[in-house]
Parts: C-alpha cells; sequence; structure tokens
C-alpha cells in the first residue's frame, strides 16, 4: 500500500538557521503530495502542494519540490523563525481523495 | 468563512459513558474523515465517508462508530469509552468535485480524556 516516510523530531535550530525536513513515499501511480502544518492547539492546515514530477510547491517562505525519481518531497526554508514552530506532516493522495500522512515531524526554533 | 467545526474541543469523562464528539462542515464536501493523533504515532484514521449513507472503516475502527445522514455531518460515537481512547482526535473534509487529490480541511481538534 501507499506510505510516507518522514524523519524523525524534533528538530531544533536556532532563529535564521536553514531548515530541511525528510520526506520519502511509496505509492501506486501518480499521486500528488502535500505538507501540513499544525500549530500548537490547532488543526492541521495545508502548507503546500504539488501534484506532478518536478512541481515546486511553495508558501510562507517554504518550499518542497516533487521528485519522481527519488520519490520524495522534502520541505525547506531558508531562514526559520520561532513563530515556525510546529509539527509537520508529509502526505500523500493517490488515486482516490483518502490521503497517506507521515508521522509528522516536530519544529523548534530558539531565538 | 469555509470551516470544519468540531465540538466539544474538551471533554472530560469516565468509562462507559456513552459520547458524541460532533464535526459539520460548511463547503459541501463529499468527503469526511475521522482521525486520532497520539504522540509517536501519528495520526491514524478511524472511520471515513465518502459521501452521505457511506462510511468505511479506517486503520483503527475499534470502539467508535460514524453516520453520515446528512452531507455537512459527520459525528463520532463512542457507545462505552475506555481509557485507551483517551486521544486527541480530528475530523477532516475535502471534495473530489475540485479535482482529484484535493487537501484535507481539517478542524481545530478535540481532546477526549477517559477516566
Amino acid at each position: 500500500g501507499d506510505s510516507v516516510t518522514q524523519m524523525e523530531g524534533p528538530v531544533t535550530l536556532s532563529e535564521e538557521a536553514f531548515l530541511t525536513i525528510n520526506c520519502t513515499y511509496t505509492a501506486t501511480g501518480y499521486p500528488s503530495l502535500f505538507w501540513y502544518v499544525q500549530y500548537p492547539g490547532e488543526g492541521l492546515q495545508l502548507l503546500l502542494k504539488a501534484t506532478k514530477a518536478d512541481d515546486k510547491g511553495s508558501n510562507k517562505g517554504f518550499e518542497a519540490t516533487y521528485r519522481k525519481e527519488t520519490t520524495s518531497f522534502h520541505l525547506e526554508k531558508g531562514s526559520v523563525q520561532v513563530s515556525d514552530s510546529a509539527v509537520y506532516f508529509c502526505a500523500l493522495s493517490a488515486g482516490s481523495y483518502i490521503p497517506t500522512f507521515g508521522r509528522g515531524t516536530s519544529l523548534i526554533v530558539h531565538p | 468563512e469555509a470551516q470544519v467545526t468540531q465540538n466539544p474541543r474538551y471533554l472530560i469523562t469516565v468509562t462507559g459513558k456513552k459520547l458524541t464528539v460532533t464535526c459539520s462542515q460548511n463547503m459541501n464536501h463529499e468527503y469526511m474523515s475521522w482521525y486520532r493523533q497520539d504522540p509517536g504515532l501519528g495520526l491514524r484514521q478511524i472511520y471515513y465517508s465518502m459521501n452521505v449513507e457511506v462510511t468505511d472503516k479506517g486503520d483503527v475502527p475499534e470502539g467508535y462508530k460514524v453516520s453520515r445522514k446528512e452531507k455537512r455531518n459527520f459525528p463520532l460515537i463512542l457507545e462505552s469509552p475506555s481509557p485507551n481512547q483517551t486521544s486527541l482526535y480530528f475530523c477532516a473534509s475535502s471534495s473530489p468535485g475540485q479535482g482529484v487529490n484535493q487537501p484535507q480541511h481539517f478542524g481545530d481538534g478535540t481532546r477526549l480524556s477517559i477516566l
């Protein structure tokens, strides 16, 4: 079946550091890929998405590129802020609208 | 405003006392689902519904019931709650009508504590 693997956290960074959260997937067909963010005390909200190979999703300074050859969708940000502290979920949806989520990666950014 | 609304946000109750967590969406979405979130386990799907009167088990359905009598509502029912159902619960919805593989819209969560 479909699966998503993302790096375990927590990831702890200082403000203005570069962020990478790795995400790899297995799926049949051609999935759409998503990153969701969950701020403390809130539900998940869509951060960015990509629907086909080589697409780059971007939002709020975050980027991720759909790499079919490596089945990856790594999340990056050039300069993190304290307000980026949250849990980040990688997810895919392939052929239906039932998504598969990774386990989430907690990001802690210190001033 | 487009939203998924869950109630209650917090509930502390006792073993065996039936409870219902309501979920309502105002986006006319066909697909709705329930997840529980536990430390170290990520999101696990409990039940989902593709449309009115159509429900299916997710990965962890034991001890839960759902119904989908109306498109906008998808309540989660715990007939006889037990302490291992203490968790953070999320309702989500989406619509394939806008194209395949649309993102999910999540509620703000319901934190249940079963004593």
